[in-house]
């Protein structure tokens, strides 16, 4: 029940096109909702995040569209670009009594931009 | 900035080897994670540290140890390497406990058993 699934496995998309990025939960009891973007060689950086509260929130071409009673939630990237050629992963994030908050992440997305 | 590092980027051990992976990070942050990151399996869980000398188990402890002796520096121990354990190993550290705080990740190390 603490499983966060993410799909697609890999994309891609030409330059200038959506990305989309789907990632469904089952614990309601996730009350944050971050994507990191990891490029090459590099660890994994936060990109944007949500609170369940609010259905959409927007950082530049980087959107994520929340539905609470659907439980998903999903990144899109408007006019994708090759420097977004990266993989993403989208996390919920659980706050445990004794231990904080504890990140849940999906399995992952490839993502290559084409020129 | 905030700064994670990680002893090596890539290591090649052998099998019944005892492997050690340092973890520095300098913003006087508390919580700090061990996480490993295999292809079509994400990011999973290693231990995680909330405090010196305090550890907690996270999603897949088994075959790992860890250590934090100092509040900058996190320890992940392999006590007897195993093929299956040849991954990514991400360290990350946060500043609070809280949900809605940011992890910074390290580089990662790259370990090869054979």
């Amino acid at each position: 029940q603490q499983q966060v699934k993410q799909s697609p496995q890999s994309l891609i998309v030409q330059k200038g096109g959506i990305s989309i990025i789907n990632c469904a939960y089952e614990n309601t009891a996730f009350d944050y909702f971050p994507w990191y973007q990891q490029f090459p060689g590099k660890g994994p950086a936060l990109l944007i995040a949500i609170r369940p509260d609010v259905s959409e929130k927007k950082e530049g071409r980087f959107t994520i569209s929340f539905n609470k009673s659907a439980k998903q939630f999903s990144l899109h990237i408007m006019d994708s670009q090759p420097g977004d050629s990266a993989t993403y992963f989208c996390a919920a994030s659980i706050n445990l009594s004794n231990q904080g908050g504890k990140l849940i992440f999906g399995q992952g997305t490839e993502l290559s931009v084409k020129p | 900035d905030v700064k994670v590092t990680q002893s090596s980027r890539y290591l090649v051990k052998r099998t019944g080897e005892k492997v050690f992976l340092e973890c520095v990070q300098d913003m006087d942050h508390e919580n700090m994670f061990w996480y490993r990151q295999d292809p079509g399996l994400g990011l999973r869980l290693i231990y995680f540290s909330y405090d010196v000398k305090m550890k907690e188990k996270g999603d897949i402890p088994e075959g790992y140890s860890v250590s934090r002796e100092k509040k900058e520096r996190f320890s992940l121990i392999l006590e007897s390497a195993s093929t299956n354990q040849t991954s990514m190993y991400l360290c990350a550290s946060r500043s609070g406990t809280g949900s809605t705080d940011t992890q910074y990740f390290g580089p990662g190390t790259r370990l090869t058993v054979l």
